[in-house]
This record gives C-alpha cells, structure tokens and sequence, in this order.
C-alpha cells in the first residue's frame, strides 16, 4: 500500500533561514506527488505538485520541492523563511489503484521565529 | 466567490444526537470528497463522489452517509454521534477525479460531541 513518511512533526527555523521539511513515499509505480500548507483554521491549498514532468518542482510562495526517485523523496524546500510561512504542511501521494484518492502524511508544523 | 464553501463552520452536538453538514463547491468539478482531520492533524478520506456517484468509500462506519443532490453538492449526514466522531471534517473538490489533478479544500467543519 501506499504510504507517505514525513519526518519530524515540527520543524522551527529563524526568519530568513533555509526551509527544509522532509517526504518520503513508498510506491511501486511512478506516483503523482503534492504539498500542500494548512495555515490555522483554514483548509489545505496546494503549493505544488509532481506529475512525472520536471524532477525540480516550484510551487506558490517561494517553496520548491525536488523528486528523488532513487531516494524516494520529495522534500520541499524555501531558501529563505517568512514569518508567513508558519504552518502546518502536508506531503500526499496518489493511490496507484484509486487514482483520485490522496494519502497524506502526517503533517509537519513549521514554526518560523524572528 | 468562495470555491468550496462548508455549513457550519462550527458545531457541537450531544452523544446520540444526528446532525449533517453541507458543502457546496462553484468550481464545475465534477468530483467531490470528504475528509476527516483528527486531533493529531492525520487527514483521512472518507468518501468521495464523481457526478453523484460514490467512488471511494473507506472503512468509515455506516453512521456516516454521503448525499449528492447534484454534482455541486456533496453533504455528509452522521447517525448516532459518539465522542470519537470530533474531529475537523473538510470537503474538497477536483475537476474530474485524476490521480494528478490539484484538489480544493473547503475551510472546514470543526464538530464536537460531548
């Protein structure tokens, strides 16, 4: 089955400092990937997404995420923190069989301090 | 114009009690879902629906039912509350169900039974 690995469930980091949170995914096939960011009592929105196009990904926001397939990884990154970007950010996969149905992981709180 | 929107934002119910919650998407997708967030932020899917046919159905108990009127539409209806029912529940959209498309995130339906 499908899972998505996101390591560490808070990452804090100073403002302007480098953004890294980390995805991993098991698929047997190529898989659709996505990020998205839940800012505090709104829903999801998408900040990107890989579809077997470019293995470098740029999303909303500065963020950028890279697929790996050797190291089934898809770690989103942002070169510089803004005190906007505290969030809760979700890594997801495509399930290979349900196509439409997405497996989150289980989030990582982003905490950016001045 | 609110793309996915979601009634009420709030409720608190007593154990037993039945209660529903709509959601409306104005996007002309034609698939919609629903979500479960619990208290450790885990997003799980519930069902989803593409043009009022039920396509995903995962392991949720028959006290929750999902009704789409139309394709616009998608309300989910709890029988016989219990306390492990509170939870974040959000309804989502995508344009027609592809493992690759971008899914729209309602701002959520916070539900508390006591």
């Amino acid at each position: 089955a499908q899972s998505v690995t996101q390591l560490g469930s808070h990452v804090s980091v100073s403002e302007g400092a480098l953004v890294l949170l980390r995805c991993n995914y098991s698929s047997s096939v190529p898989p659709y990937l996505f990020w998205y960011v839940q800012y505090p009592n709104q829903g999801l929105q998408l900040l990107l997404k890989y579809t077997s196009a470019a293995t470098l990904v740029k999303g909303i926001n500065g963020f950028e995420a890279e697929f790996k397939k050797s190291e089934t990884s898809f770690h989103l990154t942002k070169p510089s923190a803004h005190m906007s970007d505290a969030a809760e950010y979700f890594c997801a996969v495509s399930d290979p069989i349900n196509t439409d149905k997405l497996i989150f992981g289980t989030g990582t709180r982003l905490q950016v301090f001045p | 114009d609110t793309a996915v929107s979601q009634t009420p934002k709030y409720l608190v119910t007593q154990m037993g009690n039945d209660k529903s919650i709509k959601c409306e998407q104005n996007l002309g997708h034609d698939t919609m879902y629903w979500y479960k967030q619990d208290s450790k932020k885990f997003l799980k899917i519930m069902f989803s629906y593409n043009n009022k046919e039920l396509i995903i159905n995962e392991t949720v108990p028959n006290r929750f039912s999902p009704k789409s009127p139309d394709k616009a539409h998608l309300n989910l209806h709890i029988n016989s509350l219990e306390l492990g029912d509170s939870a974040v529940y959000f309804c989502a959209s995508s344009q027609d169900g592809a493992g690759w498309e971008e899914q729209y995130f309602g701002p959520g339906t916070r539900l508390t039974v006591t």
